[in-house]
């Protein structure tokens, strides 16, 4: 089964402090995997893509296929890195994404 | 604003109505996706529209919901007969080529 899992809901983090937002996937194949962020307000947008291997807002996240997770890093938490997270997968010819259920990012100042 | 756009952005309806929402896409985009979003998931797909070719609809699209993209630009989905299972947010979008997708702001349908 395709499937995207985030185990946290609520991530609490100081403001400073490492972030590392969890996602472990499912899939039969070679998905591309995605990083998308929702802030306050504001539409659901992509931070990052695997095959990009860029760093976007300071954010990394690495493909690991051998545990088939690709978590979100950041060594330096900023308050306005407060949103919500979705980990996400595409890998038919759709491109349809299926999404994990969302972390929400909280930084305390 | 040259982003996907959606309309209406919120609808109140009584159960057993039917509502019809818009989206237009990013205009160079030939790609046009729709999702659904419950309170505490994240979202899901329903139905894919390449140009004005209908090419997937997920099991979540029951008979009640029906998508339409005449002339492979704006798109509708139209619920009919709606449930208080259908309350949810309804998100539009696009593509140009490619996983790499634009997201409208989003319908919220709440129904009564």
């Amino acid at each position: 089964a395709q499937r995207v899992t985030q185990p946290e809901k609520l991530l609490s983090v100081f403001k400073g402090a490492p972030v590392e937002l969890k996602c472990n996937y499912s899939y039969s194949g070679s998905p591309e995997l995605f990083w998308y962020v929702q802030y306050s307000r504001q539409r659901l947008q992509l931070l990052l893509r695997h095959i990009s291997r860029e760093s976007i807002k300071g954010f990394t996240a690495d493909l690991n296929k051998g545990e088939t997770s690709f978590h979100l890093k950041k060594p330096f938490a900023q308050e306005e890195d407060s949103a919500m997270y979705y980990c996400a997968l595409s890998g038919s010819r759709d491109d349809k994404i299926i999404f994990g259920k969302g972390t929400r990012l909280h930084i305390l100042p | 604003d040259t982003g996907v756009s959606q309309d209406p952005r919120h609808k109140i309806t009584k159960r057993g109505q039917n509502v019809t929402f818009r989206c237009d896409p990013i205009s160079e985009h030939n790609r046009l996706y729709w999702y659904r979003q419950t309170l505490g998931q994240g979202p899901e797909f329903l139905t894919y529209f390449q140009n004005e070719a209908q090419l997937e609809k997920s099991r979540l699209l029951s008979d009640r919901f029906s998508a339409e993209r005449p002339k492979g630009s704006f798109s509708t989905l139209e619920i009919q007969r709606t449930e208080q299972g259908d309350s949810a947010m309804y998100l539009c979008a696009s593509s140009p080529r490619g996983p790499e997708q634009y997201f409208g702001p989003g319908t919220r349908l709440t129904v009564t």
